[in-house]
This record gives structure tokens, C-alpha cells and sequence, in this order.
């Protein structure tokens, strides 16, 4: 079985401040990892994503991700956070050998304050 | 290309109605899925197909909950009879099996299903 852990439910952050978002998995073999945002009303919006290679992620929107093995870990990253940044995030897994579906986190909701 | 499909983007219906969703999947993608948002229990993933085909439907519910994908550029979603604990944002994703791309679902904008 897959899981993803979001431990938090809400990250504050004001603007132009780095901003973290965390998330841990567990996967039976080697995982795929992704991150969506969803804002108010809509679907979610692919982010980035790790399937090999550098353990750091850049994806869209100045976000980035670094993957960590030893430590199952996956977080989402960046430097300078904007307001518009606010929105909820998702951490998502599958196993590269097991089914095409996307086991996904609780969300975490990141508020940007100005 | 205008994305996945979803429709209708609200539906409200009484206890005991028959709910169809509808989804059209991005042009050549060759996996569908459909999942269910709820506040409790986050996002989870109902059912998903590959090539029309139904691969896992572990997640549905219960037989209220159909699916069914007749072609590549259309997919249904039917409750019936509907009860108010499906109230939910139902959402559609695709995705290519291969590519630059694969392994990215896309999804629709989802159908908030309120059943009264």
C-alpha cells in the first residue's frame, strides 16, 4: 500500500518570506512524487514532479521540490512567497511498478499574508 | 487543447435521484479517472481506465456508483439512487501513458454535487 502525510493543515507565511510546505510518503518500491495546487473552485493544477534523477525539483510558478530517500521526504519549496501563492497544496505518490492512480496527502492550506 | 471537460460544473438533486457526471478527457490521453473531494475524507480516487477499459474500481463506493467510458473522448459517472452523503466535488483527470508528459493527470474543474 502508498500513503502520503501532510502534517500540517496550514502554513502561514508572509510575503517574501521562503516558504516550506512538508510532505512524507511510503511506497512498497521506488515512488513517483508530485504536487498540485488547487485554488478556490477549480481543479487541481500540476506543480512539479520527481520520477529520477536530481533530488531537486523545479517546477512552475519559482516552486521547487527536493527528494530525500532516506528520509521519505518531499517537500515543497520557495524563496521568496508571493499572496497569490495562497492557495491549497497537495502531495501526491504512486509506486513506478504498481497501479497508474495517485494516492494523495490531506492538503495543506498556505496562506500568504501581505 | 481546452483541457478536461467537466459538466455540469453544479448539480443539485433530491435524496433518491439518479445523477449522471459527465467527462471529457484531453484529446489522446489514454487514462481517465475520477475522484471524489470531500472536507472528511480529502480526495479519493473512485475509478480510473486505460484505453476505455475499467482497470481499478476499488474506490467506488457502492453499487450505487457506476462508471463507464463508451469512447476515448467521453466518460460518465452515474449515482443512483443519490443519497446526501455523496454530496461531494466530483473530479476528472487524464493523463498520457507515455511522453514528455507522462504520468501528469490533468484535471476538469470538477461538478459540486449537492444532493438535498
Amino acid at each position: 500500500a502508498q500513503s502520503v502525510a501532510q502534517p500540517e493543515d496550514q502554513v502561514n507565511v508572509a510575503e517574501g518570506n521562503p516558504l516550506t510546505v512538508k510532505c512524507t510518503y511510503s511506497v512498497s518500491g521506488n515512488p513517483y512524487l508530485f504536487w498540485y495546487v488547487q485554488y478556490p473552485n477549480r481543479g487541481l493544477q500540476f506543480l512539479l514532479k520527481y520520477i529520477t534523477g536530481d533530488n531537486l525539483v523545479k517546477g512552475s510558478y519559482g516552486f521547487e521540490a527536493e527528494f530525500n530517500k532516506s528520509q521519505t521526504s518531499f517537500h515543497l519549496k520557495k524563496p521568496s512567497a508571493l499572496v497569490s501563492d495562497s492557495a491549497l497544496y497537495f502531495c501526491a505518490v504512486r509506486d513506478i511498478t504498481g497501479r497508474r492512480a495517485l494516492t494523495f496527502g490531506s492538503g495543506t492550506r498556505l496562506q500568504v499574508q501581505p | 487543447d481546452a483541457g478536461v471537460i467537466q459538466s455540469p460544473r453544479h448539480e443539485v438533486t433530491e435524496m433518491g435521484q439518479e445523477v449522471t457526471l459527465r467527462c471529457k478527457p484531453i484529446s489522446g490521453h489514454d487514462y481517465l479517472f475520477w475522484y471524489r473531494q470531500t472536507m472528511m475524507r480529502g480526495l479519493e480516487l473512485l475509478i480510473y481506465f486505460n484505453n476505455n477499459v475499467p482497470i481499478d474500481d476499488s474506490g467506488m463506493p457502492e453499487d450505487r456508483f457506476s462508471a463507464k467510458m463508451p469512447n476515448a473522448s467521453f466518460s460518465t459517472l452515474k449515482i443512483q439512487p443519490s443519497e446526501p452523503r455523496d454530496s461531494a466535488v466530483y473530479f476528472c483527470a487524464s493523463s498520457l501513458a507515455g511522453g514528455f508528459t507522462k504520468n501528469i493527470q490533468y484535471f476538469g474543474a470538477g461538478t459540486r454535487l449537492s444532493v438535498l
